[in-house]
């Protein structure tokens, strides 16, 4: 049971090109999220898919897309690379245990850096 | 929308010591308050949380409390280990919903 996987950990990118953050969970949870995490700003929701087939948008989405090929699996694309989207990016799963447990998983994290 | 204010920033304490840090939410139907630690490098990880019916939760060293009326809710850690320091961040919102993350707190415990 792997949890939360990403790939890829660590990319390096130049303005305006283009690439793809891939996601899988192994728990068979239903819903999945992108964040980004900048210092001193906390982890901030891009988007987000409640359940396979949707997704919608976060807090900030602008200069992303998404795509929930299936349940396993949420993709982060980016078009157009800009230095503002230097960041970390965490992919996570969710599950509601009972009424009171709301657990988000959350993966290892990949550092991309826009030149 | 939600918004979450968290203090302080940065605290470092002496090993033995309590820490505390505090939150402030802006949504009063926000029901659900969870915390999240985060050490160097590595991911998230869920620490404890609380729901809205609820004024207190512990488990072991880790409380949370929870004032609805003020709209704010604090981490207490107990007896710091050097294995607490780490980055904390507490977030509110609707339980089953999404939820909106404070800007973190880092924790360094002195030895």
């Amino acid at each position: 049971n792997a949890g939360v996987t990403q790939t890829p950990k660590f990319q390096v990118l130049k303005t305006g090109q283009s690439m793809t953050l891939q996601c899988a969970q192994d728990m068979n949870h239903n819903s999945m999220y992108w964040y980004r995490q900048d210092p001193g700003m906390g982890l901030r929701l891009i988007y987000y898919s409640a359940s396979e087939g949707t997704t919608d948008k976060g807090e900030v989405p602008n200069g992303y897309n998404v795509s929930r090929l299936n349940k396993r699996e949420f993709s982060l694309r980016l078009e157009s690379a800009a230095p503002s989207q230097t960041s970390v990016y965490f992919c996570a799963s969710r599950v509601f245990s009972g009424p009171s447990t709301d657990t988000q998983y959350f993966g290892p994290g990949t550092r991309l850096t826009v030149l | 929308g939600e918004n979450v204010e968290q203090h302080p920033s940065t605290l470092s304490v002496q090993e033995g010591d309590s820490a505390v840090i505090k939150c402030t939410y802006s949504d009063s139907a926000s029901n659900y308050f969870p915390w999240y630690k985060q050490e160097l490098g590595k991911r998230p990880q869920l620490i404890i949380d609380i729901r809205s019916n609820v004024g207190e939760k512990k488990d072991q060293r880790i409380a949370v409390t929870l004032n609805k009326t003020a709209k704010h809710f604090s981490l207490h850690i107990t007896e710091t280990q050097p294995e607490d320091s780490a980055v904390y961040f507490c977030a509110a919102g609707d339980y089953g919903q999404n939820f909106v993350f404070g800007p973190g707190t880092r924790l360094s415990v002195l030895p």
